[in-house]
């Protein structure tokens, strides 16, 4: 049973425009919320998170939006740059103390110059 | 100065070998993981070791054996490697709070082991 699902295996964007990066969850007890960025041979980074007491974070180009109702959240990416083209991991915990995070399949984004 | 190291980066081994795969970070973190992205690329959790405690071991079959000699290193042991035991695993480890998760977890780069 796939509690994190990131639907859309991939997606291109022209540089400088919005990049919309969407994540559905199935678990209500999850309550914090990251995503992550995995270049080729690389190991994902830390990119942004956000916990449920918030519907917002920003950092820089990057918004996370969370819609607890929807069980739903996306990550904006403004402007768009070349080297963003990376894959991006949303992830889920619940703050009971498991440690566990739960990763959807990712979004390959292609920001095209 | 790399944060989480794996070593190796590949490996090709057959069917019924036993390996070893090493994992060291030097962030001072208490906690360390060990995760698993198969061809379907689900990034999934295996093990996690707290201070060379064990606090979550997932559904693995028993030929996966972790070893923590120290709270820098999380190795990953697997006996009689099978087909379906080729994908990348990945190591990190974060920090340690009271309140539980919600610390951030950095990844090394990656072992991607291949079973003939």
């Amino acid at each position: 049973d796939q509690q994190v699902k990131q639907n859309s295996p991939s997606l291109s964007v022209q540089e400088g425009r919005i990049s919309i990066l969407n994540c559905d969850y199935t678990n209500s007890m999850f309550d914090y919320f990251l995503w992550y960025k995995k270049y080729p041979a690389e190991g994902p980074t830390f990119l942004i998170s956000i916990s449920s007491i918030k519907d917002k974070n920003e950092d820089g180009r990057f918004t996370v939006f969370l819609n607890k109702s929807a069980k739903h959240l996306s990550l904006h990416i403004v402007p768009s740059q070349p080297g963003d083209s990376a894959v991006y991991f949303c992830a889920a915990s619940d703050l009971s103390g498991t440690y566990k995070y739960i990763f959807g399949t990712g979004t390959r984004l292609k920001v095209l110059a | 100065d790399t944060a989480v190291s794996q070593t190796p980066k590949y490996l090709v081994t057959q069917m019924g070998n036993d390996k070893s795969i090493k994992c060291e970070q030097n962030l001072g973190h208490d906690t360390m993981y060990w995760y698993k992205q198969d061809s379907k690329k689900f990034l999934k959790i295996m093990f996690s070791y707290n201070n060379k405690e064990l606090i979550i071991n997932e559904t693995v079959p028993n030929r996966f054996s972790p070893k923590s000699p120290d709270k820098a290193h999380l190795n990953l042991h697997i006996n009689s490697l099978e087909l379906g035991d080729s994908a990348v695993y990945f190591c990190a480890s974060s920090r340690f709070t009271s309140g539980g998760a919600g610390e951030t977890q950095y990844f090394g780069p990656g072992t991607r082991l291949l079973v003939l």
